[in-house]
């Protein structure tokens, strides 16, 4: 059975540009997290996607959006990049409505973003 | 608000000496506990959770952790240390209640572990 999937392995943008990270949960799984891991900064929850629908959300600025597809991958976006946005953005998944926070999330490799 | 701290951001052990990764949580409610595991260049791998029943948890790779309400401690603990397990080791509590999720975990800070031969 596959993982978590995630696409690019590293990324690297100029300061303004856009960042588009993509991630395909394991076979059956329909929620969808994101994750970021930035030096000095530990692991922030950034969103949470089930059945199409933005669940619930941390912290961060509105340039930071997503989406989850039918099939149930999901894409981050990053709007106007800065600098302080480089780090491991995670995404993990779980099988079903937010069970990942009750029965722990299946975590991918990541997307090293960094920007210039 | 839940709140997760690992004290110590850096344990060293001998290879066959005891690990103990030590971490305290802040829940307004029953808490969901987690351990994840992370390897260089890698994400997060679960090594055990808990949740309700049993205090002491058994997870993989002979780690095993002890919740304990009264001290409000989740700590990490394997018998013997192989030069496998130098990773980071984080803990999260979840904002889980009464079985509703909201989806999010919190994470502690990491606590990286050394093996020495």
């Amino acid at each position: 059975e596959a993982g978590v999937t995630q696409s690019p392995t590293h990324l690297i943008k100029t300061r303004g540009q856009q960042a588009t990270l993509r991630c395909s949960p394991i076979s059956g799984h329909t929620s969808v997290y994101w994750y970021q891991q930035a030096l000095g900064l530990g692991l922030q929850f950034l969103l949470w996607y089930d059945e199409g629908e933005e669940r619930n959300r941390g912290n961060f600025p509105p340039r930071f959006s997503g989406r989850q597809f039918p099939n149930y991958s999901s894409e981050l976006n990053v709007n106007a990049l800065e600098l302080e946005d480089s780090a491991l953005y995670l995404c993990a998944s779980s099988p079903a409505t937010g069970t990942g926070a009750l029965y722990g999330y299946t975590f991918g490799s990541g997307t090293r973003l960094t920007v210039v | 608000a839940q709140s997760v701290t690992q004290l110590g951001s850096h344990v060293s052990v001998s290879e066959g000496a005891l690990v103990l990764l030590r971490c305290n949580y802040s829940s307004s409610v029953p808490p969901y506990l987690f351990w994840y595991v992370q390897y260089p260049n890698q994400g997060l791998q679960l090594l055990l959770k808990y949740t309700t029943g049993a205090t002491l948890v058994k997870g993989i790779n002979g780690f095993e952790a002890e919740f304990k309400k009264s001290e409000t401690s989740f700590h990490l603990t394997k018998p013997s240390a192989h030069m496998s397990d130098a990773a980071e080791y984080f803990c999260a509590v979840s904002d889980s209640a009464g079985g509703t999720s909201y989806g999010k975990l919190t994470f502690g800070q990491g606590t990286i572990l050394t093996v020495h031969p």
